[in-house]
This record gives C-alpha cells, sequence and structure tokens, in this order.
C-alpha cells in the first residue's frame, strides 16, 4: 500500500530562514504528490502538487518543492520562513488504485520565531 | 465564491445519540470526502464517493455511515456504535478524474465532543 512518512514532528525556524519540510513516499509505480498546509481549526489548504515534469514545483506562497525518484522524497521548501508560516504541514499521495484516494502523513508542525 | 461547507463547526453528542455533519460543495465536484484528524495522527479516511448515489468505506467506517442523494452533499452520519467520536471532521471534495491529479479541496471542518 502507499504511504508517506513526515519523520519530524515539529519544525523550528527562524524568520528570514530557509524553510524545509521533509516527506518520503512508498508507492508502486509513478507517484501523485501533494502537499497541504493546516491553520489551526481550519481545513487543509492545497500548497502544489507533482503529477510529472519537472522535478522542482513552484506552488502557493513562495513555496516549492522537489520530486527525487532515487531518494523517494518530495521535500518542501520556502527560502525565507515569515512568521506566518507557521503552521501543520501535510504531505500526500495518491492511492495507486485508481480511486482518487490520498494517503496522508501525520503531519510537521512548523514554528517560525521573530 | 465556490467552496465546501461544513455545518456545525462545533458539535456535542450525548451518550446513544447520533449526529448528522453536513458538507456542502458548490465545485461542481464529482468526488467527496470525509476524514477524522486527531492529534498527532494526521487525517484518516472514513467515506469517500466518486459520484452521485456511491460512495465506498475507507480505512475506519465503523460506526459511520454516509449517503450521496445530490452531487453537491454528502453527510456523515455518527452513530452510537463509534465509542470515540471526539475528533476533528473534515470533508473534501475533488474533480474526479481517473488518474487522480486533482487536488482535494477542504472545508473549515466540525469539532465534535462528547458531552
Amino acid at each position: 500500500a502507499q504511504s508517506v512518512a513526515q519523520p519530524e514532528d515539529q519544525v523550528n525556524v527562524a524568520e528570514g530562514n530557509p524553510l524545509t519540510v521533509k516527506c518520503t513516499y512508498s508507492v508502486s509505480g509513478n507517484p501523485y504528490l501533494f502537499w497541504y498546509v493546516q491553520y489551526p481549526n481550519r481545513g487543509l489548504q492545497f500548497l502544489l502538487k507533482y503529477i510529472t515534469g519537472d522535478n522542482l514545483v513552484k506552488g502557493s506562497y513562495g513555496f516549492e518543492a522537489e520530486f527525487n525518484k532515487s531518494q523517494t522524497s518530495f521535500h518542501l521548501k520556502k527560502p525565507s520562513a515569515l512568521v506566518s508560516d507557521s503552521a501543520l504541514y501535510f504531505c500526500a499521495v495518491r492511492d495507486m488504485g485508481g480511486n482518487n484516494r490520498l494517503a496522508f502523513g501525520k503531519g510537521n508542525q512548523v514554528v517560525v520565531i521573530p | 465564491d465556490g467552496g465546501i461547507t461544513q455545518s456545525p463547526k462545533y458539535l456535542f453528542r450525548k451518550e446513544g445519540q447520533n449526529v448528522t455533519l453536513s458538507c456542502e460543495q458548490n465545485l461542481n465536484h464529482d468526488a467527496m470526502y470525509w476524514y477524522r484528524q486527531d492529534p498527532g495522527q494526521g487525517l484518516r479516511l472514513i467515506y469517500y464517493s466518486q459520484i452521485v448515489n456511491d460512495f465506498q468505506k475507507g480505512d475506519i467506517a465503523e460506526g459511520y455511515s454516509v449517503s450521496r442523494e445530490k452531487k453537491e452533499s454528502f453527510p456523515l452520519t455518527v452513530t452510537s456504535a463509534q465509542k470515540n467520536p471526539t475528533a476533528f471532521y473534515l470533508c473534501a471534495s475533488s474533480a474526479g478524474t481517473a488518474w487522480g491529479n486533482q487536488p482535494q479541496h477542504f472545508g473549515d471542518g466540525t469539532r465534535l465532543s462528547i458531552l
């Protein structure tokens, strides 16, 4: 079965520093990968996705993610973190059964320190 | 604005009571989903529907029921058989495709607690 792992529970970063949130995946076949962000007591907001093509994907709010097939990773990055980026971040991978299901990671809490 | 509306935002359940969470979307999406979110566990799929009048169990369907009589509506009933219903419930929708390459769009959730 497909799955994603987000190895760090919390990521602390100083404002203005680069932000990286890690995600590794396990699928059979080609992965479809997604990143979402969740603010307190809100739903998830879509940031970006990788389906095919360029390994570097650009998304909303200045975020980007790099797909690395050999390392089965899809890390989320932002060159300069803002305090407002403090939130819960989820990585997800498509179910390969073709029924539009997603498997989500446990989430990473990002704390940007002013 | 197009989007997904979940109601109520907060809900309290008494012992032995069934409660229904509402989810409505005006995005014209074919597929809809219900997730349960518990701290530190990510999102777990309860039920999903790829088309009107059809739905499938997810990973944790026991104690829950759904219906999909209209394209825009996908209500979730938490039955008395669900012994630990306290959680944050999220509804989502997506443009259904055979390739699963469309993102899911989420509502702002319903927080269910036991009285």
